[in-house]
């Protein structure tokens, strides 16, 4: 247990409306990150920090925004989400930063926009 | 880029069986190597990595050997139970600062008893 949460866990919403997911960590890792998990995809990453107000995009980052005003907490905003958006989205915090580091995944929220 | 195959699903034994899943990569530089599982409703837990070429990671009897020369790092257990149904992520590492995972397609076993 990485000391990972992740809120709301199920949710459900209408098309166009904003939704804040959130993630937090217990255990001060500098790195974050948001992946969406999606039949015949595998993860795919979203968004991720390296630190306070530190972000990146990742693989499939449109209709997403992040941010990371304390290091335990990473959001994740869809502006104004689309039925395309429904998926289940993990949160992870890397344990290491060297060669030999690892990522450790939340228990998810599954999100259906209608 | 990076990319990650994996052996299409879902595969279905019996209790005891030999287990094999393949996975095959391709990547820049030297990138870590990971299987992940996910049981029903639940997220993804690491089960066993490698860092470099010829490492061996095990765990809970799962084996996966890194090879570099075939680029390949499959899964293995010599005899599955009820309990390892779930699906199995294989995934690498970016060799940037990043080090984001890039991921498999995942595939699902089932075992019967």
């Amino acid at each position: 247990d990485a000391g990972i949460t992740q809120s709301p866990r199920h949710k459900v919403t209408e098309t166009g409306t904003p939704v804040t997911l959130r993630c937090h960590q217990t255990e001060n890792h500098r790195y974050m990150y948001w992946y969406r998990q999606d039949p015949g995809h595998g993860l795919r990453l979203i968004h991720y920090s390296y630190g306070v107000k530190d972000t990146d995009k990742g693989e499939v980052s449109d209709g997403y925004s992040v941010s990371r005003s304390k290091t335990e907490d990473f959001l994740l905003t869809l502006e104004s989400a689309t039925s395309s958006q429904t998926s289940v989205y993990f949160c992870a915090i890397r344990s290491g930063e060297t060669s030999t580091d690892t990522q450790y995944f939340g228990p998810g929220t599954r999100l259906t926009v209608l | 880029g990076n990319s990650v195959t994996q052996m299409e699903g879902p595969v279905t034994l019996s209790e005891e069986a030999f287990l094999t899943i393949n996975c095959t990569y391709t990547a820049t530089g030297y990138p870590s190597l990971f299987w992940y599982v996910q049981y029903p409703g639940e997220g993804l837990q690491l089960l066993l990595k490698a860092t470099k070429a010829d490492d061996k990671g095990s765990n809970k009897g799962f084996e996966a050997t890194y090879r570099k020369e075939t680029t390949s790092f499959h899964l293995e257990k010599g005899s599955v139970q009820v309990s390892d149904s779930a699906v199995y992520f294989c995934a690498l590492t970016s060799s940037g600062s990043a080090r984001q995972l890039t991921f498999g397609s995942g595939t699902q076993l089932t075992v019967l008893p």
